[in-house]
């Protein structure tokens, strides 16, 4: 069993829909997550960051830890076609520059 | 935030060359991290790069193929060497900190193609 397990997609959603990223993990260590977002011919960068468990929003996202389901997600609101990219998810089980895990990657195709 | 970049952007090179990365953070960072990013797979972890030390190398990575450098607090090299087709990839540099030691930061990348 792979430590992050992410589908890769592609996932295709028309413009307006809420979509629904998941990641599940096997490591109980993991206490620190992320989501990137990762444009074609691009390096990720970082939407979201959450401690522990619970939701964190941030404008049309919203990133949900369930700790005890080892299951995290990425919800957005109202998608757009400029949110077309690839989505990873990140872990790290400790804080002082600990080394993060991640998912393989979902592909996200918002069609106007 | 600070503002981290890679050269070159891509490269073609001969099977048995070498090639270095070089990445530039435009402010001082503690942590900076080199990764590989192959097809359809994660991230993966080549090594870990603190100024003033020798790089920490992940499984399967070793110094001899690829060689580290971290001179001062904004810069680092990556060394790919005796390069195979196998190598062919994108290589990312990070940083961590600003906003939460747990999170990193990546530069643009280099996708390298050994013929």
């Amino acid at each position: 069993q792979k430590e992050v397990e992410q589908d890769p997609g592609p996932l295709s959603v028309p413009e307006g829909a809420i979509v629904s990223l998941n990641c599940t993990y096997s490591n109980s260590a993991f206490q620190y997550f992320m989501w990137y977002r990762q444009y074609s011919r691009k390096g990720p960068e970082l939407l979201m960051y959450t401690y522990s468990s619970g939701n964190k929003e941030d404008g049309r996202f919203t990133a949900q830890v369930d700790k005890s389901s080892k299951y995290i997600s990425l919800f957005i609101r109202d998608s757009q076609p400029s949110d077309s990219a690839t989505y990873l998810c990140a872990m790290s089980a400790g804080s002082g520059y600990s080394t993060l895990t991640f998912g393989k990657g979902t592909m996200l195709l918002v069609s106007p | 935030s600070a503002v981290i970049s890679q050269k070159p952007s891509r490269d073609i090179c001969q099977r048995g060359t070498s090639l270095t990365i070089q990445c530039q953070v435009d402010s001082q960072v503690t942590m900076m991290f080199w990764y590989r990013q192959q097809p359809g797979q994660s991230l993966t972890l080549i090594a870990t790069a603190n100024q003033g030390s020798e790089a920490t190398y992940e499984s399967g990575f070793v110094i001899d193929k690829f060689p580290i450098s971290r001179p001062n607090l904004t810069f680092s090299t990556l060394t790919v060497s005796n390069m195979s087709p196998e190598d062919s990839s994108i290589y990312l540099c990070s940083f961590s900190g600003q906003g939460g030691q747990e999170t990193q930061y990546f530069g643009p990348g280099t996708r390298l193609l050994v013929l």
